[in-house]
């Protein structure tokens, strides 16, 4: 069973370019959340995509747009690149149970550098 | 609002020599607890998790943590660490009843030395 997989591995982009991250969820999992970890910092929520809809955002400009596809993958774009952007994007999957807990399994990371 | 504080960005230990690592939290609402483990190169992983019950928890590679609702802390231990435990530590947090949006801490660089 394959685990949650992210593409591309590494991605050089130059200011003001936009970029798409893509991920994979896994297996049995319907729900897609979105991380930026920055150089020596813990990651930061970007948002949450169930059922193909935004359902949570965290504080992140409008630059940052998301999608889920019938198939429960999801892709992270962001658009007029800043160095700043320049992180570690780390997709989580889960499954939306009855219950509140759900536990989120890692991707490896999509590392960014913003040029 | 949460926010999760890890109160040291390095921990230097000797192979086989004990380890904490401090955690504390702050939050207006119940929350549940968590430590993830990142080895370089690859995403996070769950050591452990509070959820509720027996405040002591146990977790993977011989890690525990306790919960102390009184000091909103969540420290990490291991009685005796190996060179393979060398990796980043993240302490984090997510509401109760909640889309279970993780709050992490900055992180904490455990270093285990021959």
């Amino acid at each position: 069973d394959a685990g949650v997989t992210q593409s591309p591995t590494h991605l050089i982009k130059t200011r003001g370019q936009q970029v798409t991250l893509r991920c994979s969820p896994k297996s049995g999992h319907d729900t897609v959340s979105w991380y930026q970890q920055a150089l020596g910092q813990g990651p930061q929520f970007i948002f949450q995509y169930y059922e193909e809809e935004e359902r949570q955002r965290g504080n992140f400009p409008d630059r940052f747009s998301g999608h889920q596809f019938p198939n429960y993958s999801s892709e992270l774009n962001v658009n007029a690149l800043l160095l700043g952007d320049s992180a570690l994007y780390l997709c989580a999957s889960s499954f939306l149970a009855g219950s509140s807990y759900n536990e989120q399994f890692f991707g490896p990371g999509t590392r960014l550098t913003v040029l | 609002a949460q926010s999760v504080t890890q109160l040291d960005s390095q921990v230097p230990v000797f192979e086989e020599a004990p380890v904490e690592l401090r955690c504390n939290y702050s939050s207006s609402v119940s929350v549940y607890l968590f430590w993830y483990v990142q080895y370089p190169n690859q995403g996070l992983q769950l050591l452990l998790k509070y959820l509720s019950g027996s405040t002591l928890v146990k977790g993977i590679n011989g890690f525990e943590a306790e919960f102390n609702k009184s000091q909103t802390s969540f420290h990490l231990r291991k009685p005796s660490v190996h060179i393979s435990d060398t990796a980043e530590y993240f302490c984090a947090v997510s509401e109760t009843g909640g889309y279970n949006k993780l709050i992490f801490g900055a992180g904490t660089r455990l270093a285990v030395h021959p």
